[in-house]
């Protein structure tokens, strides 16, 4: 009964590689997000979806894709991994349109590019 | 980006103190939000206080907001050793529905 998933928690790779990091929530949110935490655990948002409708992209490498099957689902698909992809990816949900109020977020996914 | 700051980076004190945290920002903003963040995981919602709101409470929570001095602190009273983890504020700006500008944390350790 998690909120937000995602999976998976860890992700090894080589650089080059292509990896999909999936999200689902079940609080019946509109909104939904994708965020990297650097290594000085400063976040930055990466995108925005609105009932499946791209809302925010944030200057981020055209590698990464944000797919919305849903609007239960945000998927974060990254071509070419490089080493400085190497952080941990939060996905998020948020009750009402926009982020005037608060977020859930999931657990992480701690991704690193060897 | 816009960045929110926190101040102090890192804070240590005993168990069973209080604990305060700042958060500074630069523009307008909609509401102020501060989410803890344990270890190894993804951040919890601690308490939201809108612009037109001076001081909320949530428990052993206490957030003030001074939009004058475009400033948040958040107080833990009675601090446990459960209470390690990193803080963060958020800022939801007046001319933006989508976009939550974040400080870099404030790092808090409970010595038992």
């Amino acid at each position: 009964d998690t909120a937000v998933s995602q999976t998976p928690k860890y992700l090894v790779t080589q650089m080059g590689n292509d990896k999909s990091i999936k999200c689902e929530q079940n609080l019946g949110h509109d909104t939904m997000y994708w965020y990297k935490q650097d290594s000085k655990k400063f976040l930055k948002i990466m995108f925005s979806y609105n009932n499946k409708e791209l809302i925010i992209n944030e200057t981020v490498p055209n590698r990464f894709s944000p797919k919305s099957p849903d609007k239960a689902h945000l998927n974060l698909h990254i071509n070419s991994l490089e080493l400085g992809d190497s952080a941990v990816y939060f996905c998020a949900s948020s009750p009402l349109t926009g982020v005037r109020e608060k977020l859930f977020f999931g657990s992480g996914t701690q991704l690193s590019v060897l | 980006s816009q960045q929110g700051e926190e101040d102090p980076q890192a804070l240590s004190i005993q168990e069973g103190e209080n604990a305060t945290m700042n958060c500074s920002y630069k523009t307008s903003i909609n509401n102020l939000q501060w989410y803890r963040q344990n270890s190894g995981r993804g951040l919890v919602h601690l308490i939201l206080i809108r612009s037109n709101e001076r001081e909320k409470h949530s428990g052993r929570l206490r957030v003030t907001l001074d939009t004058s001095k475009k400033s948040s602190s958040l107080l833990i009273t009675a601090s446990r050793a459960a209470d390690t983890a990193s803080y963060f504020c958020a800022t939801a700006l007046m001319d933006s529905n989508y976009q939550l500008i974040w400080g870099a944390g404030t790092k808090l350790i409970i010595k038992p």
